[in-house]
């Protein structure tokens, strides 16, 4: 099982619907969870950081989280072809020899057609 | 506040060479991380360090590669005998202290494009 899991993509969405990005992760102990934007050849920019289980949410962007179900999710409102980027979901580990790792999803690529 | 600097943005290494690559962490960071991405495919760990010290190189080739985070200066990832493989995106990420880095943000370079001839 891969630490880190992402909904398998592509993802395509019109111009304005909701885009819903889905991430699991194996590790109970993992304590920090972070969703990432990365265009074509591009490094990876941080939208989204989360900590603890509910909802978080900046702007267009809702995280959120269940520490129970070990699922994190992101949800992009009113998309726009500008969302359109290939989106990694990232757990740090809180415990073990793997203390402090940040670990990173396949990634979801997501398409927002006008 | 720069953010992470990495250098170089494009390496061009002959079989055989050895690769550098450098990354400053933004300033008061002082946990780095190295990832590899190779095209179409995702971020691939390949070490964490501290100021002096490796956290976790579960992700690093048992030959050829070495990474260190000096007291003084960037972080550096060497890849000895560079072979075709090696060809790819490396990026580093930087987050500050605090709580052993949990709860902390991390933020990426550009990255150094290593291609290998």
């Amino acid at each position: 099982q891969k630490e880190v899991e992402q909904n398998s993509g592509p993802l395509s969405v019109p111009e304005g619907a909701i885009a819903s990005l889905n991430c699991t992760y194996s590790d109970r102990v993992s304590q920090s969870f972070f969703w990432y934007r990365q265009y074509s050849g591009k490094s990876p920019e941080l939208i989204m950081s989360i900590y603890s289980n509910g909802d978080k949410e900046d702007g267009r962007f809702t995280a959120q989280l269940n520490k129970a179900s070990q699922y994190v999710s992101l949800l992009i409102r009113d998309s726009q072809p500008s969302d359109s980027a290939t989106y990694l979901c990232a757990v740090r580990n809180a415990g073990g020899t793997s203390y402090g790792k940040l670990t990173f999803g396949q990634g979801t690529i997501l398409t927002v057609h006008p | 506040n720069a953010g992470v600097m990495q250098n170089p943005r494009h390496l061009v290494r002959r079989r055989g060479q050895e690769a550098r690559l450098r990354c400053s962490p933004m300033k008061g960071h002082s946990h780095v991380y190295w990832y590899r991405q190779l095209p179409e495919e995702g971020l691939k760990f390949m070490v964490y360090l501290q100021k002096e010290n490796i956290i976790d190189e579960s992700g690093m080739p048992k030959e050829r590669f070495s990474a260190e985070f000096p007291k003084e200066g960037p972080s550096i990832l060497r890849i000895q005998q560079v072979v075709r493989g090696d060809s790819a995106a490396y990026f580093c990420a930087s987050s500050p202290p605090g709580s052993g880095g949990m709860n902390t943000e991390a933020f990426f370079g550009q990255g150094t494009r290593l291609t290998v001839v």
